[in-house]
């Protein structure tokens, strides 16, 4: 059983598109996040869900609009995909988080390619 | 503002040979530290932490890594790699209290030959 799985693995698409990736988690976490890692492998949080609130929101363009249905779900919706979107986005899921550590789960990632 | 700095993007050695990891961050707020590895089309996976206690940690498949208050680093090591372990390797940090947010190095591709 996947753990966290994302759908697609893989995305091609052209610039001025608009794609969503979707992420779900089996493990009954409460906590969901969006990670980008760009061409030089730089790893960097995006977005962060519990309990469906937002509580995390780093510098990330409003073309990114992330939307969490249920605790087991997190998607990211791109609207107006540029040329710099071309990235590997992860979702990760945990219990909590917060002021206690709780491992952190990724799923295996979403090659997303603009053309 | 925090960072994590690998400066080894790459580092070959022969299977069985032992290999170090660099890792070096920077903060000016008490952290907690983690390594991660990356096999080529997954996501990462937690090989070992240091939250507290001994600064020697043990993590999986015999990696082991040391943290160095006074030169801020978080070397990791394995004293005999296997060629299973190429892989992209990841250092990242968490603030005191605030373990939703991870730092992240920018990587280390370790490559195993025979």
């Amino acid at each position: 059983d996947t753990a966290v799985s994302q759908t697609p693995k893989y995305l091609v698409t052209q610039m001025g598109n608009d794609k969503s990736i979707k992420c779900e988690q089996n493990l009954g976490h409460d906590t969901m996040y969006w990670y980008k890692q760009d061409s030089k492998k730089f790893l960097k949080i995006m977005f962060s869900y519990n309990n469906k609130e937002l509580i995390i929101n780093e510098t990330v363009p409003n073309r990114f609009s992330p939307k969490s249905p249920d605790k087991a779900h997190l998607n990211l919706h791109i609207n107006s995909l540029e040329l710099g979107d071309s990235a590997v986005y992860f979702c990760a899921s945990s219990q909590g988080g917060g002021t206690s550590y709780n491992e952190q789960f990724f799923g295996p990632g979403t090659r997303l390619t603009v053309l | 503002a925090q960072s994590v700095t690998q400066l080894d993007s790459q580092v070959p050695v022969f299977e069985e040979a032992p290999v170090e990891l660099r890792c070096n961050y920077s903060s000016s707020v008490s952290v907690y530290l983690f390594w991660y590895v990356q096999y080529p089309n997954q996501g990462l996976q937690l090989l070992l932490k240091y939250l507290s206690g001994s600064t020697l940690v043990k993590g999986i498949n015999g990696f082991e890594a040391e943290f160095n208050k006074s030169q801020t680093s978080f070397h990791l090591r394995k004293p005999s790699v296997h060629i299973s372990d190429t892989a992209e390797y990841f250092c990242a940090v968490t603030l005191l209290y605030n373990f939703n947010k991870f730092y992240f190095g920018s990587g280390t591709k370790l490559n195993v030959k025979p």
